[in-house]
């Protein structure tokens, strides 16, 4: 089985540094995906982690740690429009499915 | 624009009913997925499909009834729903793993 969790909910001051930690246990693993969704609108894809490390993306960074079964997604220089939620995701072994965590809603306050 | 495309963006339905949601892609992709996102839960895998064939049922009732004619087009067949289906409805593609989702369906059930 899968089990991935996430804070539920995160506020943050803009132009401030948050990070987003997720957690995960999970039967097979191969690979865990942050997604960004704003309010109405589609998930979409910001970092992909397979090995250990911290893969750095502009103002995103994600982390992994495999032998912790935790990653963390830091935000840098926030911005208003950084408020979304942020979905933690694990693929499973043979590469077809993602499973998501609940999702971590962050608010960005001036 | 993240090339995969629904329709309605949103449906108001009787438990009588029988609609569809539609789901297409234009990125060339093998697989493609229904998810079900409700409020304050985990994004939930309901299908997958890989080349047109169905390799994934994730214990998801018999009301909700998928269709993948090719490799392109996915829809989601829905009859004599609850009101818990309320939800929304996310498609999604994926050639490696990666899920590019479209915007959603947001289904209400009366």
């Amino acid at each position: 089985g899968q089990n991935i969790d996430q804070p539920t909910e995160m506020t943050a001051t803009e132009g401030a540094i948050v990070q987003i930690n997720c957690t995960y246990q999970t039967s097979g693993f191969n690979g865990l995906f942050w997604y960004q969704q704003h309010a109405g609108e589609a998930p979409t894809f910001l970092s992909y982690n397979v090995l250990d490390g911290l893969e750095e993306k502009g103002r995103f960074s994600s982390f992994l740690s495999r032998s912790k079964g935790y990653s963390y997604l830091l935000l840098k220089e926030l911005q208003m429009k950084d408020s979304a939620s942020y979905l933690c995701a694990v693929r499973d072994l043979a590469g077809n499915m993602l499973t998501f965590g609940g999702g971590t809603r962050l608010m960005v306050k001036p | 624009e993240t090339g995969v495309t629904q329709t309605p963006r949103h449906l108001v339905m009787g438990m009588t009913n029988k609609k569809s949601l539609k789901c297409e892609q234009h990125l060339g992709h093998n697989a493609m997925y229904w998810y079900k996102q409700s409020a304050k839960k985990p994004l939930e895998l309901m299908f997958v499909y890989n080349f047109k064939e169905q390799t994934e049922n994730n214990s998801v009732p018999s009301r909700f009834s998928p269709e993948c004619p090719n490799s392109s087009h996915l829809f989601l067949h829905l009859h004599t729903l609850q009101p818990e289906d309320s939800a929304l409805y996310l498609c999604a593609s994926s050639q490696n793993g990666e899920l590019f989702f479209g915007e959603g369906s947001r289904l209400t059930v009366l």
